[in-house]
């Protein structure tokens, strides 16, 4: 079974704070995303990347930044958080093919204060 | 940008009744899926439909597609207690990208 890690269920930050969101997965996915939830709102998309190094932007990027240095990681940075980010993190693989198929991680709720 | 929007946004049901959701969506698509979510963690994939296909099955759930209308349903039927989950349609068109709708969220009473 495909596995899609989070590093952290629960996170609080601190406005200000550089914060860093971990996803490894274990099937050799070529795609990984991260999403955000929010009420009302459904699963936006932040950034998605095909390839290591490779990254393209989403729907609402701004205030994030991503790495992609080994095929089974992809990080989320926020590089100087806000209370307008809290928000569940939603980290995502796909195969490259004609499925789209998306396997999801377990989602990191993120509390800034 | 949000493609799809389900319809309703909220469902009660009692146990052993069937449930049907709603999705529609605004341009081409190459495939429309559907995701399960239990409160609180991330989404499951249930089941994927094609452009050219019209309905498909996976044990109690059924999917049909309508590209003309751009729309799609879900039925699940003889709902169980842990059927209660949010449900989300996705839909497909290039470069790997999904678009999410925003869920419905069903509840089933036992």
């Amino acid at each position: 079974d495909v596995k899609v890690t989070q590093s952290s269920r629960y996170l609080v930050k601190r406005t200000g704070e550089k914060v860093f969101l971990e996803c490894v997965q274990d099937m050799d996915h070529e795609n990984m995303f991260w999403y955000r939830q929010d009420p009302g709102l459904g699963l936006r998309l932040i950034y998605f990347s095909y390839d290591v190094k490779m990254k393209e932007k989403g729907d609402i990027p701004e205030g994030y930044s991503v790495s992609r240095e080994k095929k089974e990681r992809f990080s989320l940075i926020l590089e100087s958080a806000s209370t307008n980010q809290t928000s569940m993190y939603l980290c995502a693989s796909s195969i490259t093919g004609n499925s789209y198929e998306q396997y999801f991680g377990p989602g990191t709720r993120l509390t800034v204060t | 940008s949000q493609q799809g929007e389900e319809d309703p946004q909220a469902l009660s049901i009692q146990e052993g009744e069937n449930a049907t959701m709603n999705c529609s969506y605004k341009t081409s698509i190459n495939n429309l899926q559907w995701y399960r979510q239990n409160s609180g963690r991330g989404l499951v994939h249930l089941i994927l439909i094609r452009s050219n296909e019209r309905e498909k099955h996976s044990g109690r759930l059924r999917v049909t597609l309508d590209t003309s209308k751009k729309s799609s349903s879900l039925l699940i039927t003889a709902s169980r207690a842990a059927d209660t989950a949010s449900y989300f349609c996705a839909t497909g068109k290039g470069a790997q990208k999904l678009v999410f709708g925003q869920g419905t969220r069903l509840t089933i009473n036992p």
